[in-house]
């Protein structure tokens, strides 16, 4: 059964500081991982979409690396902003079903000013 | 392009009643995915459709249910609410390809009293 953990759980950064989120799971057989960012009360807004096939996915200030072998995802910030300030959630879809996703619990990150 | 909306935003029920909740996804999309999220449990799979046709259900009781109409719009209803069900209930559609991009609304904030 595939299992999606985010380590740290909360991150807290000054403005303008590089960070690393986390994401490892299980079943290193995945078709892709996805990266999500909720604001508070609100849902969730693709940032990056990693084929299984790919290395990594960069958007902006935005990195995503993805590792099959090891079963691992990171997301890389650049020059973190206040408006960063949100959870960020990494899933990976189950098996035969790309419209059911394993979340993980999230980093919810606070950038300082 | 509209993105996918969620209609009501809010609802307040008590114990015993039933809800409805509805979901327009973004044009073109087929597939509808309905996610429960929890404090303590997170994000968790309830159902999926993909042309009015189920094609996977979460490990939920059967007081939840939906259906998918034939423009793609989707409903899931809860039937004889209890306290646990209190929850934000996310809608995400997407194309249902294989570059399965997961595009998710705001959600309803359900209460149950």
């Amino acid at each position: 059964k595939q299992e999606v953990t985010q380590i740290p759980a909360a991150l807290s950064v000054p403005e303008g500081e590089n960070l690393v989120l986390n994401c490892s799971f299980t079943d290193s057989a995945i078709y892709n991982l996805q990266w999500f960012r909720q604001d508070p009360g609100k849902g969730l807004t693709s940032l990056l979409l990693i084929q299984s096939s790919q290395r990594e996915q960069t958007s902006g200030r935005l990195n995503a690396s993805l590792d099959k072998s090891s079963g691992r995802s990171t997301l890389y910030i650049a020059a973190s902003q206040p408006g960063d300030s949100a959870t960020y959630l990494c899933a990976v879809p189950t098996a035969g079903s790309q419209g059911n996703l394993i979340f993980g619990k999230g980093t919810k990150l606070s950038v300082k000013p | 392009k509209a993105g996918v909306t969620q209609t009501p935003r809010y609802l307040i029920k008590t114990r015993g009643q039933q809800v409805t909740l509805s979901c327009s996804p973004i044009s073109g999309h087929r597939s509808v995915s309905w996610y429960q999220q929890t404090p303590g449990q997170g994000l968790q799979f309830l159902f999926e459709y993909f042309s009015e046709t189920q094609r996977n259900k979460g490990n939920f009781p059967g007081r939840f249910s939906g259906r998918q109409f034939s423009n793609s719009r989707s409903e899931m209803n809860v039937s004889t609410l209890e306290l646990g069900d209190s929850a934000l209930y996310l809608c995400a559609s997407s194309l249902g390809g294989a570059k399965n991009i997961q595009y998710f609304g705001a959600g309803t904030r359900l209460s149950v009293l």
